[in-house]
Protein backbone atom coordinates (compact mmCIF):
# COMPACT_ATOMS: atom_id res chain seq x y z
CA UNK A 1 0.00 0.00 0.00
CA UNK A 2 1.23 3.38 -0.96
CA UNK A 3 2.39 5.95 1.86
CA UNK A 4 3.19 9.47 1.47
CA UNK A 5 5.42 10.78 3.84
CA UNK A 6 6.61 14.92 3.75
CA UNK A 7 8.51 16.87 5.85
CA UNK A 8 10.28 20.36 5.86
CA UNK A 9 10.44 23.85 8.01
CA UNK A 10 7.08 24.88 9.78
CA UNK A 11 8.11 28.08 11.11
CA UNK A 12 9.28 30.75 8.48
CA UNK A 13 9.69 34.40 8.23
CA UNK A 14 8.37 36.76 5.70
CA UNK A 15 10.42 36.46 2.43
CA UNK A 16 12.11 33.48 3.25
CA UNK A 17 12.17 29.97 1.10
CA UNK A 18 9.53 27.19 1.58
CA UNK A 19 11.18 23.79 1.26
CA UNK A 20 9.28 20.58 1.76
CA UNK A 21 9.43 16.92 0.83
CA UNK A 22 7.53 14.09 0.25
CA UNK A 23 8.68 9.99 -0.39
CA UNK A 24 7.03 7.62 -1.61
CA UNK A 25 6.52 4.26 -0.10
CA UNK A 26 5.38 1.37 -1.42
CA UNK A 27 4.94 2.06 -5.13
CA UNK A 28 6.74 3.92 -7.84
CA UNK A 29 6.66 6.89 -9.19
CA UNK A 30 5.32 5.92 -12.52
CA UNK A 31 2.20 5.83 -13.99
CA UNK A 32 0.63 8.93 -11.57
CA UNK A 33 1.26 12.11 -11.05
CA UNK A 34 2.75 13.79 -7.74
CA UNK A 35 1.10 17.10 -6.27
CA UNK A 36 0.77 19.82 -3.67
CA UNK A 37 -2.02 21.29 -1.78
CA UNK A 38 -2.56 23.76 0.81
CA UNK A 39 -5.27 24.47 3.58
CA UNK A 40 -4.99 27.96 5.15
CA UNK A 41 -6.48 27.35 8.54
CA UNK A 42 -10.31 26.91 8.73
CA UNK A 43 -10.28 27.38 4.98
CA UNK A 44 -10.63 25.50 1.87
CA UNK A 45 -8.12 23.71 -0.69
CA UNK A 46 -5.58 25.19 -3.19
CA UNK A 47 -4.00 23.13 -5.95
CA UNK A 48 -0.14 24.25 -5.69
CA UNK A 49 1.41 22.03 -8.27
CA UNK A 50 2.17 18.75 -10.00
CA UNK A 51 5.29 16.94 -11.63
CA UNK A 52 5.24 13.41 -13.29
CA UNK A 53 7.62 10.81 -13.05
CA UNK A 54 9.48 12.32 -15.94
CA UNK A 55 9.71 15.88 -14.64
CA UNK A 56 6.71 17.73 -16.76
CA UNK A 57 5.21 20.12 -14.07
CA UNK A 58 2.13 22.23 -13.77
CA UNK A 59 1.87 25.45 -11.47
CA UNK A 60 -1.04 27.40 -10.12
CA UNK A 61 -0.88 31.07 -12.55
CA UNK A 62 -1.35 32.30 -8.76
CA UNK A 63 1.64 31.23 -7.19
CA UNK A 64 3.63 30.40 -10.57
CA UNK A 65 6.10 33.11 -10.02
CA UNK A 66 7.08 32.20 -6.72
CA UNK A 67 6.95 28.08 -6.79
CA UNK A 68 9.29 24.88 -7.84
CA UNK A 69 7.88 21.40 -8.45
CA UNK A 70 10.22 19.06 -8.60
CA UNK A 71 10.60 15.04 -8.80
CA UNK A 72 13.79 12.52 -7.87
CA UNK A 73 12.77 9.87 -9.22
CA UNK A 74 16.39 7.72 -7.95
CA UNK A 75 15.61 8.61 -4.39
CA UNK A 76 11.08 8.14 -4.99
CA UNK A 77 10.61 11.61 -3.88
CA UNK A 78 9.00 15.08 -4.58
CA UNK A 79 9.49 18.48 -3.76
CA UNK A 80 7.49 22.00 -3.16
CA UNK A 81 9.85 25.26 -3.13
CA UNK A 82 8.05 28.53 -2.44
CA UNK A 83 9.93 31.77 -2.29
CA UNK A 84 9.40 35.07 -0.61
CA UNK A 85 6.81 33.43 1.57
CA UNK A 86 4.07 35.96 3.05
CA UNK A 87 1.42 35.37 6.31
CA UNK A 88 -0.93 34.15 3.05
CA UNK A 89 0.99 31.60 2.80
CA UNK A 90 0.25 30.40 6.03
CA UNK A 91 -1.34 26.70 5.66
CA UNK A 92 -1.09 22.92 6.29
CA UNK A 93 0.71 21.54 3.13
CA UNK A 94 -0.46 18.37 1.40
CA UNK A 95 1.44 16.21 -0.76
CA UNK A 96 -0.12 13.58 -2.97
CA UNK A 97 -0.49 10.96 -5.38
CA UNK A 98 -2.91 11.74 -8.34
CA UNK A 99 -4.18 8.59 -10.55
CA UNK A 100 -5.28 10.21 -14.22
CA UNK A 101 -6.80 8.03 -17.60
CA UNK A 102 -8.27 9.20 -20.55
CA UNK A 103 -11.51 8.67 -18.15
CA UNK A 104 -11.17 9.88 -14.68
CA UNK A 105 -8.86 11.88 -12.64
CA UNK A 106 -8.59 12.11 -8.76
CA UNK A 107 -6.08 12.28 -5.71
CA UNK A 108 -6.35 8.55 -3.78
CA UNK A 109 -3.23 8.83 -1.36
CA UNK A 110 -2.14 11.88 0.70
CA UNK A 111 0.32 12.63 2.66
CA UNK A 112 -0.41 13.89 6.16
CA UNK A 113 0.52 17.62 6.13
CA UNK A 114 3.12 19.76 6.91
CA UNK A 115 1.66 22.94 9.10
CA UNK A 116 3.31 26.09 7.73
CA UNK A 117 2.88 29.46 9.47
CA UNK A 118 4.93 32.92 8.45
CA UNK A 119 5.34 34.71 10.87
CA UNK A 120 7.93 37.87 11.81
CA UNK B 1 -9.61 29.38 -13.29
CA UNK B 2 -13.03 27.49 -13.23
CA UNK B 3 -14.79 28.49 -9.98
CA UNK B 4 -16.70 25.86 -8.13
CA UNK B 5 -19.72 27.04 -6.12
CA UNK B 6 -20.48 24.42 -3.41
CA UNK B 7 -23.87 24.94 -1.22
CA UNK B 8 -25.10 24.24 1.54
CA UNK B 9 -21.90 25.78 3.67
CA UNK B 10 -23.14 23.66 6.56
CA UNK B 11 -26.08 21.07 7.14
CA UNK B 12 -27.33 19.71 10.43
CA UNK B 13 -28.72 15.83 10.09
CA UNK B 14 -29.22 13.15 12.55
CA UNK B 15 -28.19 9.59 12.29
CA UNK B 16 -30.28 7.62 9.43
CA UNK B 17 -31.01 10.61 7.52
CA UNK B 18 -30.24 11.83 3.63
CA UNK B 19 -27.72 14.56 2.61
CA UNK B 20 -27.26 15.88 -0.36
CA UNK B 21 -24.40 18.80 -1.21
CA UNK B 22 -24.25 20.22 -4.67
CA UNK B 23 -21.55 21.90 -6.35
CA UNK B 24 -21.65 24.23 -9.08
CA UNK B 25 -19.50 24.60 -12.16
CA UNK B 26 -18.82 28.07 -13.61
CA UNK B 27 -18.34 26.26 -17.12
CA UNK B 28 -18.71 22.81 -18.59
CA UNK B 29 -16.29 19.99 -17.15
CA UNK B 30 -18.40 17.09 -18.53
CA UNK B 31 -17.69 14.35 -15.75
CA UNK B 32 -14.36 15.53 -14.18
CA UNK B 33 -15.58 16.21 -10.85
CA UNK B 34 -14.20 14.31 -7.73
CA UNK B 35 -16.19 14.32 -4.22
CA UNK B 36 -13.89 14.12 -1.36
CA UNK B 37 -14.16 14.02 3.23
CA UNK B 38 -12.47 15.08 5.49
CA UNK B 39 -12.27 14.59 8.96
CA UNK B 40 -10.77 17.36 11.49
CA UNK B 41 -7.02 17.30 11.82
CA UNK B 42 -6.70 14.72 8.27
CA UNK B 43 -6.10 14.73 4.68
CA UNK B 44 -8.91 14.93 2.97
CA UNK B 45 -10.04 11.27 1.20
CA UNK B 46 -11.94 10.45 -1.91
CA UNK B 47 -15.03 9.29 -2.19
CA UNK B 48 -16.70 9.52 -5.63
CA UNK B 49 -14.73 10.73 -8.94
CA UNK B 50 -15.74 11.02 -12.52
CA UNK B 51 -18.50 12.61 -10.99
CA UNK B 52 -20.64 8.91 -10.17
CA UNK B 53 -18.23 6.39 -9.64
CA UNK B 54 -17.64 5.35 -6.20
CA UNK B 55 -13.74 5.04 -4.91
CA UNK B 56 -13.03 1.13 -3.78
CA UNK B 57 -13.75 0.93 -0.16
CA UNK B 58 -16.38 4.04 -0.11
CA UNK B 59 -19.39 2.39 1.76
CA UNK B 60 -22.54 2.49 -1.35
CA UNK B 61 -24.81 4.83 0.60
CA UNK B 62 -22.43 8.08 -1.11
CA UNK B 63 -23.10 8.78 -4.47
CA UNK B 64 -22.76 11.08 -7.06
CA UNK B 65 -24.74 12.57 -10.00
CA UNK B 66 -23.96 15.22 -12.80
CA UNK B 67 -26.90 17.27 -14.42
CA UNK B 68 -24.96 19.79 -16.65
CA UNK B 69 -22.79 21.81 -14.67
CA UNK B 70 -24.87 20.64 -11.41
CA UNK B 71 -23.18 18.02 -9.26
CA UNK B 72 -24.84 16.35 -6.09
CA UNK B 73 -23.25 13.77 -3.71
CA UNK B 74 -25.92 11.97 -1.78
CA UNK B 75 -25.38 10.40 1.77
CA UNK B 76 -28.04 7.98 2.39
CA UNK B 77 -28.29 6.36 5.80
CA UNK B 78 -25.78 9.30 7.33
CA UNK B 79 -23.90 6.98 9.80
CA UNK B 80 -22.13 8.55 12.90
CA UNK B 81 -18.39 8.57 11.19
CA UNK B 82 -19.94 10.55 7.80
CA UNK B 83 -19.96 13.78 10.32
CA UNK B 84 -16.87 15.35 8.53
CA UNK B 85 -16.62 18.32 5.54
CA UNK B 86 -17.01 17.58 2.25
CA UNK B 87 -14.97 19.20 -0.74
CA UNK B 88 -16.12 18.96 -4.70
CA UNK B 89 -12.71 19.29 -7.21
CA UNK B 90 -13.28 19.95 -10.99
CA UNK B 91 -10.06 18.28 -12.66
CA UNK B 92 -11.13 19.30 -16.00
CA UNK B 93 -8.86 21.85 -16.18
CA UNK B 94 -5.36 22.97 -14.16
CA UNK B 95 -5.46 24.51 -11.79
CA UNK B 96 -7.56 22.30 -10.55
CA UNK B 97 -10.21 24.46 -8.21
CA UNK B 98 -11.86 22.87 -5.36
CA UNK B 99 -15.35 24.12 -3.68
CA UNK B 100 -15.83 25.58 -0.69
CA UNK B 101 -16.90 22.77 1.67
CA UNK B 102 -19.81 22.08 3.28
CA UNK B 103 -19.72 20.79 7.13
CA UNK B 104 -22.27 17.82 8.14
CA UNK B 105 -22.76 18.57 11.71
CA UNK B 106 -24.95 16.16 14.10
CA UNK B 107 -28.09 17.70 14.74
Amino acid sequence: QVQLQQWGAGLLKPSETLSLTCAVYGGSLSDHYWSWIRQPPGKGLECIGEVDHRGNTKHSPSLKSRVTVSIDTSKNQFSLILKSVTAADSAIYYCARGTRSYYYDYMDVWGKGTTVTVSS
Amino acid sequence: DIQMTQSPSSVSASVGDRVSITCRASQGISSWLVWYQQKPGKAPEVLIYAASSLQSGVPSRFSGSASGTDFTLTINNLQPEDFATYFCQQVNSFPYTFGQGTKVEIK
